[in-house]
């Protein structure tokens, strides 16, 4: 079946602006996960959405950062403001339920000028 | 915050050679510890998902054992291909949501 999809695969902003990053994760996937992988970082965990449960937020960086899950399907992270430091390729990933092994996306490449 | 560290930061051998790579972390809340790989241009791709002390694992010429006392993880990879080129990521997991929180990786090259 299809995986997870992102889009946009490449996104370049002005700094200052705001962008919108979407996911699909996997039909029935119930868990769905951002991450960033900033230059020459690590891959760092953001926002975790299970089910109908109240989100992990504890990565997001600043309350410049903000995501939605609707129907808990699609998934939208939200950067207002951009910075040059927001510059990153942010990766979605969905698992069938929390723990189990993590689908990952394409990844979204945001360049902020 | 669960501090994980993996050990070599890179690797480079030769095609055939057998290689391992080190995950350590942190043993208390320990709920699982997960490995990826990932290849450049690609996005990571789940090798394991391990959950019990002791534990070993197998994929191919891939395996990797858990040790959830002492804190650490070991994954190996038998005779060494090019294609095994790759970032090898763990992130274990602890607590109740699950998150994973991944190591900095250690870079595998496979010279033919």
């Amino acid at each position: 079946g299809a995986g997870v999809s992102q889009s946009p695969s490449n996104k370049v902003t002005e700094k200052g602006k705001d962008v919108e990053l979407r996911c699909d994760p996997i039909s029935g996937h119930t868990a769905l996960y951002w991450y960033r992988q900033s230059l020459g970082q690590g891959l760092e965990f953001l926002i975790y959405f299970q089910g109908n449960s109240a989100p992990d937020k504890s990565g997001l960086p600043s309350d410049r950062f903000s995501a939605e899950r609707t129907g808990g399907s699609v998934s939208t992270l939200t950067i207002q403001r951009t910075q040059q430091e927001d510059s990153a390729v942010y990766l979605c990933a969905s698992s069938y339920t929390s723990g189990e092994r993590q689908f990952f996306g394409p990844g979204t490449r945001l360049t902020v000028l | 915050i669960l501090n994980v560290e993996q050990s070599p930061q890179s690797l480079h051998v030769q095609e055939g050679d057998s290689t391992n790579f080190t995950c350590s972390f942190p043993s208390s809340n320990f709920y699982a510890l997960h490995w990826y790989r990932w290849e450049t241009a690609k996005s990571p791709e789940a090798l394991f998902v391990m959950t019990l002390n002791g534990d070993e694992k197998k994929k191919g010429r891939i395996s990797a054992t858990l040790n959830t006392k002492e804190g650490y993880s070991y994954l190996y990879i038998k005779g060494s291909q090019p294609e095994d080129s790759a970032t090898y990521l763990c992130a274990p997991t602890g607590g109740a949501t699950n998150k994973l929180i991944f190591g900095t990786g250690t870079l595998l090259a496979v010279q033919p």
